[in-house]
């Protein structure tokens, strides 16, 4: 089975451009997270989409900070414009449903502002 | 709260010896727990879990325990190989499939 397929794997942006990271979840399944992981800490959930609508983003920091789940499949998340403190890994991660099931991770998108 | 520890614990054990990696949850309500391993440059892989309904669950070469009186989790990997390498998260969520909150981490050391 594939996994969760995220893209691109690195980018290196100036502070105030923008940049957009693409996540595909595994096949079928209905949830889809957007986590922000910051060296040497745990992931920190930004988005969390229920198809294509959103069930939890009340840590996303939406004046710079944009996601999509258009079909209910793929997402992209947006990040216009980056701060120096954006730096991080972008996490997507899946689940069949909103309960009882496993949430599995992409290998994620390696952001440096710069 | 939110894991926001900036210096990971470090556990070293010899290869061959068990390992226990500890972690401390922050809501009494939350009711599935899961152990992440994360190595360098990839996404968190999953381990195991466990529901709140349980206090011990078994895998292969780990085991969970969960300790809800005072709110403690913990992970041990028998017989430690090299693979085992990485830094391992445990993360909290309510109604189970919701929101995950990621634990501080410990990274883990094999010496061979």
């Amino acid at each position: 089975e594939a996994g969760v397929a995220q893209s691109p794997r690195y980018k290196i942006i100036e502070k105030r451009q923008s940049v957009a990271f693409w996540c595909n979840p595994i096949s079928g399944h209905a949830t889809l997270y957007w986590y922000q992981q910051i060296l040497g800490q745990g992931p920190k959930l930004l988005i969390q989409f229920q198809n294509n609508g959103v069930v939890d983003d009340s840590q996303l920091p939406k004046d710079r900070f944009s996601a999509e789940r258009l079909k209910g499949v793929d997402s992209t998340l947006k990040i216009q414009p980056a701060k120096l403190e954006d730096s991080a890994v972008y996490l997507c991660a899946s689940t069949p449903g909103n309960s009882g099931n496993t949430i599995y991770f992409g290998e994620g998108s390696w952001l440096t502002v710069v | 709260g939110e894991s926001v520890g900036l210096h990971l614990p470090t556990l070293s054990v010899q290869e061959g010896d068990n390992s226990i990696i500890n972690c401390a949850y922050s809501n009494s309500a939350s009711d599935y727990f899961i152990w992440y391993k994360q190595e360098s440059g990839k996404g968190p892989q999953f381990i195991i879990d466990i529901r709140s309904n349980m206090d011990k669950r078994q895998g292969q070469r780990v085991t969970v325990l969960l300790n809800k009186t005072v709110k403690h989790l913990s992970l041990q990997i028998a017989a430690t190989q090299p693979g085992d390498s990485a830094v391992y998260f445990c993360a909290e969520t309510l109604n189970q499939g919701g929101k995950l909150i990621f634990g501080q981490g410990t990274e883990l050391s094999v010496k061979p």
